[in-house]
């Protein structure tokens, strides 16, 4: 049974640093083909992928927000940690993290499983 | 980059009625194509991938169809728990600015 929840701040000041992390079980970042990615939605709004990590260390990040994206992965306790720089208002969001379905093929794939979310609210 | 639209933006429907949602890709997508629910205060889940295969668990009246660039969730008789908000997410290409659609909210009639 795959679980994942996120955990971390629900309040951060604008210009700091926010730091995730997703905990989970049921899977392991080390087999082959497996990754975890992060997506956020604000408040009333559309889902907004993030970032993505696979098994092998492989990034990816949204272009647009990658400058200030950083992800990595803690395989012996089960973690994914997501930090994004220079919070601003417009940050606040639900974000979740989710089990990349495994491929046999390189590349992106759908999300079979998801965190419960966490609110982060970016706020003076 | 392709960018994925959703059409309608809200879909009215009676208990019982048909639902058809669209989602529309800018290029080329293949079949690589995922549908996922959302209901208030709850993560999205998963329903459909691969363009037309339900997951585990999703009842047979979500289907799911289409390739290339345009693609069609039907719900063949909506039932109370189906009134949600759809979002489409294509995973063809990386470096997409925006994965998902914009979503369908599916509202009682």
């Amino acid at each position: 049974q795959i679980t994942l929840k996120e955990s971390g701040p629900t309040l951060v000041k604008p210009t700091q640093t926010l730091t995730l992390t997703c905990t989970f079980s049921g899977f392991s970042l080390s087999t082959s083909g497996v990754g975890v990615g992060w997506i956020r939605q604000p408040p009333g709004k559309a889902l907004e992928w993030l970032a993505l990590i696979y098994w092998d260390d492989d990034k990816r990040y949204s272009p647009s927000l990658k400058s200030r994206l950083t992800i990595t992965k803690d395989t012996s306790k089960n973690q994914v940690v997501l930090t994004m720089t220079n919070m601003d208002p417009v940050d606040t969001a639900t974000y979740y993290c989710a089990h990349n379905a495994p491929s046999a093929v390189a590349g992106p794939n759908y999300f079979d499983y998801w965190g419960q979310g966490t609110l982060v609210t970016v706020s003076s | 980059e392709i960018v994925m639209t959703q059409s309608p933006a809200t879909l009215s429907v009676s208990p019982g009625e048909r639902a058809t949602l669209s989602c529309r890709a800018s290029q080329s997508v293949s079949s690589n194509l995922a549908w996922y629910q959302q209901k208030p205060g709850q993560a999205p889940r998963l329903l459909i991938y691969g363009a037309s295969t339900r997951a585990t668990g999703i009842p047979a009246r979500f289907s799911g169809s289409g390739s290339g660039t345009e693609f069609t969730l039907t719900i063949s008789s909506l039932q109370s728990e189906d009134f949600a908000v759809y979002y489409c997410q294509q995973y063809n290409n990386w470096a997409p600015r925006k994965t998902f659609g914009q979503g369908t909210k599916v509202e009682i009639k």
